[in-house]
């Protein structure tokens, strides 16, 4: 069953702004990944997250390992038109085993 | 950079047939996870191998059988198809069990 609830669902800004989303769980994970997805194509990574606490950039992309190893963060900062997409977590548990994926976060900018 | 490699990219088939995918994970990954994504749903954890030994199991339908081979690359073999299996499948690889998880393109499969 799924166990990341992923937030908001969609996103409609402006170009621009800044945008926010978070992934939670019920279930504490040791790895974190975040990544986007345009339509038919397979998911890119943008940042991974492997400590609590952990805070990484990647450009005008920020995430988080939350403290508690239940949730995680990612801010896109000065959004730009190609930020358009479907983004998702991702978790781990332990080595060798499934990445959940969280539900996905539509993103649009509106020029 | 090299990336995961899946073929075939497209796939049609009938009810009842099978098929067969394949994912050349990225050179020195030794870690080959295989999800199965719906439309506008988030990707499914089907089947996971690490050095050639399954390392988890997920969603796989009892029709489905994957394999890890020695040089890494890996197959997903669909029997008795049903329309419900028309899905987008990825192979992601990963340099170790617990790594960075690196997608492929996707192989779309459309059973009729």
């Amino acid at each position: 069953g799924q166990q990341l609830n992923q937030s908001p669902q969609s996103m409609f800004i402006q170009e621009g702004e800044d945008v926010s989303m978070n992934c939670t769980s019920s279930s504490i994970f040791n790895t974190w990944l975040w990544y986007k997805q345009d339509p038919g194509e397979g998911p890119v990574l943008l940042i991974a997250l492997y400590k609590a606490g952990e805070l990484t950039s990647n450009g005008r992309l920020t995430a988080q390992f939350g403290i508690t190893r239940k949730d995680s963060f990612l801010n896109i900062s000065a959004s730009i038109p190609s930020d358009v997409g479907i983004y998702f977590c991702a978790g781990q548990k332990g080595g060798g085993n499934q990445f959940y994926f969280g539900t996905g976060t539509s993103l649009t900018v509106i020029p | 950079a090299a990336g995961v490699i899946q073929s075939p990219r497209h796939l049609i088939k009938e009810k009842r047939e099978t098929a067969t995918l394949k994912c050349y994970p990225i050179p020195r990954h030794d870690t080959v996870y295989w999800y199965q994504q719906g439309p506008g749903q988030d990707p499914q954890f089907l089947i996971s191998f690490y050095e050639k030994m399954q390392s988890d199991k997920g969603s796989i339908p009892d029709r489905f059988s994957a394999q890890q081979f020695s040089d890494y690359h890996s197959e997903l073999n669909m029997s008795s198809l049903e329309l419900g299996d028309s899905a987008l499948y990825f192979c992601a690889s990963s340099p170790g069990a617990a790594g960075e998880l690196f997608f492929g393109e996707g192989s779309r499969l459309t059973v009729l």
